[in-house]
């Protein structure tokens, strides 16, 4: 079974610039997740779809920060402009179900590192 | 809200001793638990998970963790750690329905020959 698949791994771009990231979650799982990580700390939740909605977005930055998942299936996370406190690697994890519930366990991609100079 | 706290940072430990990684929670409901490594350089892995049921759990790669509801804690155990365990172990507390899973800060695990 393949994995949660991200791109790029790794970013570098200057303060102001935009960048995108892409995430292919494992095939049937309905819920998709995305995840900041500043270095030495946890993950934290940006925002989550169930299919092609938004269950939370609590935490999203939206005055630069968006993401869309399109179709229910790949999702992109962008991010314009950027600041020098948005260096870190932002996680995409999947989710099964089971019994039609969504259990919360996490297959997470590889992540993809960004560096804002 | 949920929440979760991992209240050792770092933890240094000598190949073949036991190992024990503290993880409380806060959650108003029974909460789903889970327990993450993450390798340097690599994504996070689940190494094990509580639903329900007993209240200790089996998880991947020797480990295990013990639920303790009256505490609210979720333990991270080992009985003897290979030089391959040293990572960050990240606890997660989530629940059906929302579905909002929080992870705690982590503890790192270094292991000495």
């Amino acid at each position: 079974e393949a994995g949660v698949a991200q791109s790029p791994r790794y970013k570098i771009i200057e303060k102001r610039q935009s960048v995108a990231f892409w995430c292919n979650p494992i095939s049937g799982h309905a819920t998709l997740y995305w995840y900041q990580q500043i270095l030495g700390q946890g993950p934290k939740l940006l925002i989550q779809f169930q299919n092609n909605g938004v269950v939370d977005d609590s935490q999203l930055p939206k005055d630069r920060f968006s993401a869309e998942r399109l179709k229910g299936v790949d999702s992109t996370l962008k991010i314009q402009p950027a600041k020098l406190e948005d260096s870190a690697v932002y996680l995409c994890a999947s989710s099964p179900t089971l019994a039609g519930l969504v259990t919360g366990e996490l297959f997470f991609g590889e992540g993809s590192r960004l560096t804002v100079l | 809200a949920q929440s979760v706290t991992q209240p050792d940072i770092h933890i240094t430990v000598s190949e073949g001793a036991s190992l024990e990684l503290r993880c409380n929670y806060s959650y108003g409901a029974t909460p789903y638990l889970f327990w993450y490594v993450q390798s340097p350089g690599q994504g996070l892995q689940l190494l094990l998970k509580y639903f329900s049921g007993d209240t200790l759990v089996q998880g991947i790669k020797g480990f295990e963790a013990e639920f303790k509801r009256s505490q609210s804690s979720v333990n991270l155990k080992k009985p003897s750690v290979h030089w391959s365990d040293a990572a960050e172990y990240f606890c997660a507390v989530g629940a059906a329905g929302y579905q909002k899973v929080t992870f705690g800060t982590g503890t790192k695990l270094q292991v000495i020959p």
